[in-house]
């Protein structure tokens, strides 16, 4: 059973570029969740889909930042216009699914976004 | 102040020893996870608990909500334990983003 999936594992990006990250649930999960964690800081909550829906995006940057999760095919993490600032690690975390519980969350390997 | 507090920062051991990594939160809270980070970044789920205590194999965690407070235990510790280790909280009941410590980062020398 396939866990969560991320891609790219390694991303690269000049400043000004456009910057787009991939996660597949676990089989099973409908529920996603994109966390950031910065050059020695801690993991920090950025936004929590289900399909085709934003439940919480109070962690998002106001600007630049958007993210998906359609009926088809993987959730999307997109950053515009990159800055050097948003070389961070990207880690993506799915469940299940079952509303009104706290359920626990498989993380995916991450994405260490890098922008020069 | 961070609602979620991890202590110590950095921890180095020798081998088969016993290990104590707290967290502790400001927050009220349903749901506490601990999460072990490899060196190579991934994140691997190690507990979700809400109230008493779990195992498994060596790892233990315990919770008490009304001190805020929860542990993870190692017993005879290895070097392939060696990892950052991240409390997480859930900040209430049916919320599900995490709010996350700092980590612990743990060295076990052979």
């Amino acid at each position: 059973n396939a866990g969560v999936m991320q891609n790219p594992r390694h991303l690269v990006r000049r400043r000004g570029q456009e910057a787009r990250l991939r996660c597949s649930p676990m089989k099973g999960h409908s529920h996603v969740y994109w966390y950031r964690q910065l050059p020695e800081e801690g993991l920090k909550f950025m936004v929590y889909l289900q399909k085709e829906n934003i439940i919480d995006e109070s962690g998002m940057p106001k600007e630049r930042f958007s993210a998906e999760f359609p009926k088809e095919g993987p959730s999307i993490l997109r950053i515009q216009q990159v800055v050097r600032g948003d070389s961070a690690a990207y880690f993506c975390a799915s469940s299940l699914g079952q509303r009104g519980t706290e359920e626990t969350q498989y993380f995916g390997p991450g994405t260490r976004l890098l922008v020069l | 102040k961070n609602e979620v507090e991890q202590s110590p920062q950095n921890l180095t051991a020798q081998e088969g020893e016993f290990i104590t990594i707290n967290c502790s939160y400001s927050v009220g809270i349903s749901a506490l996870h601990w999460l072990q980070q490899h060196p190579g970044g991934g994140i691997v789920s190690l507990f979700m608990l809400s109230s008493g205590k779990k195992k498994h194999g060596r790892l233990i965690a315990t919770i008490n909500i009304q001190e805020k407070h929860s542990s993870l235990h190692i017993t005879a510790s290895h070097p392939r334990d060696s990892a950052v280790y991240i409390c997480a909280v859930f900040p209430r009941k049916g919320a599900q983003k995490l709010v996350f410590g700092q980590g612990t980062r743990l060295t076990i020398n052979p």
